[in-house]
């Protein structure tokens, strides 16, 4: 199994919503990223967990929280988001956080829409 | 500054023609270099990952070539199909950050 998933495929959300974002892997992978990536854009990196405790912080907006419950999960949690905030959300996973000669998969993404 | 430039920006060729994608890089250190595909709307899927010491690597009908020395890498598609329609990224490791490139759009033509 080489799958990232993520749910939900499509999301539109108010404002003044709260929403979470999930992704699952199954692969043994001890690091995991949120990245941000606008149309006709490269994904920008968001977040990192390694060994499910967040090391980077791409001093991203606090209306987006991350979350690893545990090895295998990453949420990313959405409050009070703002109409820019609408792009596609990748998750991504790889063996560990210093991708050195390592694959990272990716999620086929959330495709999100603030309105 | 450490940047990844690709080109061209766009390209437009015949199903079954070859092409060459270029990738130029001052990421410093370098660890390895990726190129992704990625469809539209949908997660990148990596195509191929070269190390300082390789110079070239094939992943069926994609060859990927890297000259650390001139910190150039190309991406050759050969008899080029349809579903072969894509953003093609170039991505390199720095000391276990991801620099991406803003990508290559190559649209095949029936």
């Amino acid at each position: 199994d080489t799958e990232v998933t993520q749910t939900p495929k499509h999301l539109v959300m108010g404002m003044t919503n709260k929403k979470s974002l999930k992704c699952e892997q199954h692969m043994g992978h001890r690091a995991m990223y949120w990245y941000k990536q606008k149309a006709k854009k490269p994904p920008e990196l968001m977040f990192v967990y390694s060994y499910e405790k967040l090391s980077i912080n791409e001093s991203v907006p606090s209306r987006f929280s991350p979350e690893c419950p545990n090895s295998s999960l990453l949420n990313l949690h959405l409050h009070a988001l703002q109409p820019e905030d609408s792009a596609l959300y990748l998750c991504a996973s790889s063996l560990n956080q210093r991708l050195e000669g390592t694959e990272a998969f990716f999620g086929q993404g959330t495709r999100l829409t603030v309105v | 500054k450490n940047q990844v430039e690709q080109s061209p920006q766009s390209l437009i060729i015949l199903e079954g023609k070859n092409c060459t994608l270029q990738c130029n890089y001052t990421v410093s250190p370098f660890s390895n270099l990726r190129w992704y595909k990625q469809d539209t709307g949908r997660g990148p899927v990596s195509l191929t990952i070269m190390t300082f010491s390789e110079n070239t690597k094939s992943n069926g009908r994609y060859t990927a070539t890297l000259d650390a020395d001139t910190k150039q890498s190309s991406l050759h598609i050969t008899a080029s199909q349809l579903s072969d329609s894509a953003s093609y990224i170039c991505v390199v490791n720095q000391s276990h950050q991801l620099i991406w490139g803003a990508g290559t759009k190559l649209i095949i033509k029936p």
